[in-house]
């Protein structure tokens, strides 16, 4: 079974763009979460999808935004791209929504604001 | 709100030696999952163990153990007679009930093995 993929693995984005990384979860699994890993900060977690819905938010701004599709795969956007925002963006996928669901993380994206 | 402390910033050790990592959590809830993942320098996860709060029995895997003390909340992990392999950054992570997924992560061990 092919593990979770994200795309792309690198990006390289300026000050005040946009940008949207991709996930696409284990197959059969139908809940995604998405991470940010900052040097400063640690894992922190930035939402959860399931079915579709968001079902829990991370304490970031409105800049960070994300969204599922049917096929469980998932998209997260940040606009108005800050210095600040530069870490490695990590998806997670389960089976199903709840805590007591292994998680299972792909490679990540490494992002870069110059 | 719930947190995880992982004191051991870095933690050195020549191959064989025996390391433990350790991971002290604060929840209010009662029933919850503690975790392991390790992160290799190729930035991925890897899922090592998982335990609920109900489960308070020791495990070992391989050259892996881990010992969960509800009484002090701590699940630390030990690696046996470590191997250059074990070289990585570890994770603690905790999620409790309620319906969501969300992990809290402590900030990491990272381990150095060297031969």
């Amino acid at each position: 079974k092919a593990g979770v993929t994200q795309t792309p693995r690198y990006l390289i984005k300026t000050r005040g763009q946009q940008v949207t990384l991709s996930c696409s979860p284990i197959s059969g699994h139908r809940s995604v979460s998405w991470y940010q890993q900052t040097p400063g900060q640690g894992l922190q977690f930035l939402f959860e999808y399931f079915s579709e819905t968001q079902r829990n938010k991370g304490n970031f701004p409105g800049r960070f935004s994300g969204r599922q599709f049917s096929n469980s795969r998932s998209e997260m956007n940040v606009s108005t791209l800050e210095l600040g925002d530069s870490a490695l963006y990590l998806c997670a996928s389960s089976l199903g929504a709840g805590h007591s669901y292994e998680q299972y993380f792909g490679p990540g994206t490494r992002l870069t604001v110059t | 709100a719930q947190k995880v402390t992982q004191a051991q910033t870095e933690i050195s050790v020549v191959e064989k030696e025996d390391v433990t990592l350790d991971c002290v959590y604060e929840t209010r809830d009662t029933t919850y999952y503690l975790f392991w993942y390790k992160q290799p320098p190729s930035g991925e996860l890897v899922f090592l163990i998982r335990r609920n709060s109900f489960d308070e029995q020791n495990e070992i895997s391989g050259r892996y153990s881990w010992n969960f003390q509800k009484s002090t909340s701590s699940f630390n992990f030990t690696i046996t007679a470590s191997q250059v392999v074990d070289s990585a950054v570890y994770f603690c992570a905790l999620s409790e009930a309620g319906g969501y997924s969300t992990l809290t992560f402590g900030k990491g061990t990272m381990l150095l093995v060297s031969p």
